[in-house]
């Protein structure tokens, strides 16, 4: 069966601190892997990693995909009260149709 | 804003009903996908479409359904509705362009939700 598993579950860290979220999948036929950001309601879109594309940058954010690992890491640096969310990992995979499996997500609060 | 509109914003009814929930995807976004978010299960991927056509099916009950419209509006409708059933349903579109088989799959744009809870 198709999984995505994100860790940790939640981290608390203080403004200014770097930070690693993890995500791994066991998925048939990988495709892509996405990371969003969910705040009060809606996910936001921060990267998608292929193989053809395993580094992402985007000012603090910064994500890598590592495809012999079967993983992703997001990493968040100087973290601002603003970064506090919960930040989803989402694999999208072909098995006779494409489909798109999410983790339960990493929550994040950064603390003034 | 994401320009991805979902209606109604909260929905209330009863076990055993019907409902449908709409969702107009930004301008010139051909896919639209279906979530379903609850307490207990995260994020789960119900559906796609593409230019009218189911594109991808993830974890969705029979007595779900949905369809995209010509003006590729979609809506999700939902039977005997059942308690189980609250949550958040959220829609996003995304542009979606690729050549032949193995579409690749762009920015998904999520629209704000509708919160539907079944008393």
């Amino acid at each position: 069966e198709d999984k995505v598993v994100q860790s940790p579950l939640s981290l608390v860290v203080h403004e200014g601190d770097t930070v690693t979220l993890n995500c791994s999948y066991e998925v048939t036929n990988f495709r892509s892997l996405l990371w969003y950001k969910q705040e009060k309601k809606a996910p936001t879109f921060l990267f998608m990693l292929t193989s053809s594309g395993i580094e992402k940058k985007s000012g603090r954010l910064s994500s890598i995909l590592d495809k012999k690992e079967l993983s992703s890491i997001l990493n968040i640096t100087a973290t601002q009260t603003g970064d506090s969310a919960i930040y989803l990992c989402a694999v999208e995979a072909i098995s006779g149709t494409y489909k798109y499996i999410f983790g339960t997500g990493t929550r994040l609060k950064v603390l003034a | 804003d994401s320009g991805v509109t979902q209606t109604p914003k909260h929905l209330i009814t009863a076990t055993g009903q019907r409902v449908t929930l709409r969702c107009s995807p930004r301008s010139g976004d051909l896919s639209v996908y279906w979530y379903q978010q609850s307490l207990d299960q995260g994020l789960q991927f119900l559906i796609q479409y593409y230019n009218g056509e189911e594109r991808a099916k993830g974890n969705i009950l029979e007595r779900f359904s949905a369809q995209q419209f010509p003006d590729l509006h979609s809506e999700l409708n939902l039977s005997s509705l059942e308690l189980g059933d609250s949550a958040l349903y959220f829609c996003a579109s995304s542009p979606q362009v690729g050549t032949g088989v193995g579409l690749r799959a762009n920015e998904q744009f999520f629209g704000p939700g509708t919160r539907l809870t079944v008393l």
